[in-house]
Formats: C-alpha cells, sequence, structure tokens
C-alpha cells in the first residue's frame, strides 16, 4: 500500500529556533493535513491544505506556523520560534483518489523542544 | 463543530476475550463515522467506518455500527489477540470538514 513518508523521526531543538518539519504525501493524492498529538493528548487538527493553498485552520496553527508544498512531492510545516509547549507528535496525512474520505497518515515527527 | 467521547484507556484484555470500546460523538448534520488504529511506532490508519445510520464497518474482525439515535459507534471484537495491541480513535468527519479524534484508547492484549 503507498505510504506517507516523514522526515525526520526525531527533531531536537532550542526555543525560539526554527523548525521545519518535512512530508512526503501519496504522489496522487490532493489534500493535504498536519495533526499533532502532545504526550497523553488528544490527536488535534492544525491545519488542511488543497489546490496549493490553505483550506482550513484550528486555532492552534497562529502565526508562528506556516505549511508550503516547494515542489510536487513534498509538503512541509514550519514552526518559526519554537515555543516549549510545541514539543508533540506531529503527523502528515493525505487523502484523495478513489477514496477522498479515508486519510493516510505519516509515522510521525517527534518534536522536542528544550 | 464536531466532537467526540471515548472511553478512558488502558484497557487490558486478555487473548480471546471480547472488546469493546465505546465512542459517542456530537456533529452537525449527518456525519461519516471513522474508527482510526496507531499500532506502536507506526501513523494512524483507517480500520473501518460507516457513512449513514445504521451502516456497520467491518475489518479485521472489528465492527462498529452507525447508531443515530444514540449517537454512538462502538466497536468491537469477538476475539482479540496480542496483535490487536494499539491505540484506537474514533472519529466524525461532516463533509470535507477536518477529522476530529479524541485521546484514543489504549489497549493492551496479553496472552
Amino acid at each position: 500500500e503507498p505510504e506517507v513518508t516523514q522526515t525526520p523521526s526525531h527533531q531536537v531543538t532550542q526555543m525560539g529556533q526554527e523548525v521545519i518539519l518535512r512530508c512526503v504525501p501519496i504522489s496522487n493524492h490532493l489534500y493535504f493535513y498536519w495533526y499533532r498529538q502532545i504526550l497523553g493528548q488528544k490527536v488535534e487538527f492544525l491545519v488542511s491544505f488543497y489546490n496549493n493553498e490553505i483550506s482550513e485552520k484550528s486555532e492552534i496553527f497562529d502565526d508562528q506556523f506556516s505549511v508550503e508544498r516547494p515542489d510536487g512531492s513534498n509538503f512541509t510545516l514550519k514552526i518559526r520560534s519554537t515555543k516549549l509547549e510545541d514539543s508533540a507528535m506531529y503527523f502528515c496525512a493525505s487523502s484523495g483518489g478513489q477514496d477522498n474520505e479515508k486519510l493516510f497518515f505519516g509515522s510521525g515527527t517527534q518534536l522536542s523542544v528544550l | 463543530g464536531d466532537s467526540v467521547t471515548q472511553m478512558e484507556g488502558p484497557v487490558t484484555l486478555s487473548e480471546e476475550a471480547f472488546l469493546t470500546i465505546n465512542c459517542t460523538y456530537t456533529a452537525t448534520g449527518y456525519p461519516s463515522l471513522f474508527w482510526y488504529v496507531q499500532y506502536p511506532g507506526e501513523g494512524l490508519q483507517l480500520l473501518l467506518k460507516a457513512t449513514k445510520a445504521d451502516d456497520k464497518g467491518s475489518n479485521k474482525g472489528f465492527e462498529a455500527t452507525y447508531r443515530k439515535e444514540t449517537t454512538s459507534f462502538h466497536l468491537e471484537k469477538g476475539s482479540v489477540q496480542v496483535s490487536d495491541s494499539a491505540v484506537y480513535f474514533c472519529a466524525p468527519r461532516s463533509g470535507n470538514t477536518p477529522l476530529v479524534f479524541g485521546k484514543g484508547t489504549r489497549l493492551s492484549v496479553i496472552a
């Protein structure tokens, strides 16, 4: 089965630094998403992206966050100035093709902000 | 917006025991309902879904029935295996709105 790939699997950064989390969605998918899960808490929606623009975002997705599809294959999440509370597992997902309702998730990037 | 309430875990069962994980939802209109599963070290993956009232989704021995009158979508399996140990997430989705997950329910099956 096709996969969504996320890199790196673990990222450690200092507070205030910028981080970029990378994702390669499934090649024929058109909808892309970022979710996050703080340890012990629920999986939270951050943003959805379609047709090269943000289609929906949550209140978590403030000005510190941005997404980009810099080429035909990558989908990135940038956090400009990380805070301690940004420490979480970040999941990328994509959907499209024959079953647009089914989201395919990557394995996640564990971000630790020190 | 949509929301979901799942039973708190962790749930620990012996192999071949019967499993029920409760899920109730609130949503506008008539959402599709999903169960996703996260095995250790992996991302979430779709387990089963139901798109309208009284539909039953099933996969890998798991079943869930869309109950509109009780706004529930409880997950069941008649005989669990050690390989079913994972975190299970219930999620409603209305139209093209994003999937809304809860905290998930961790299931541990012991031999």
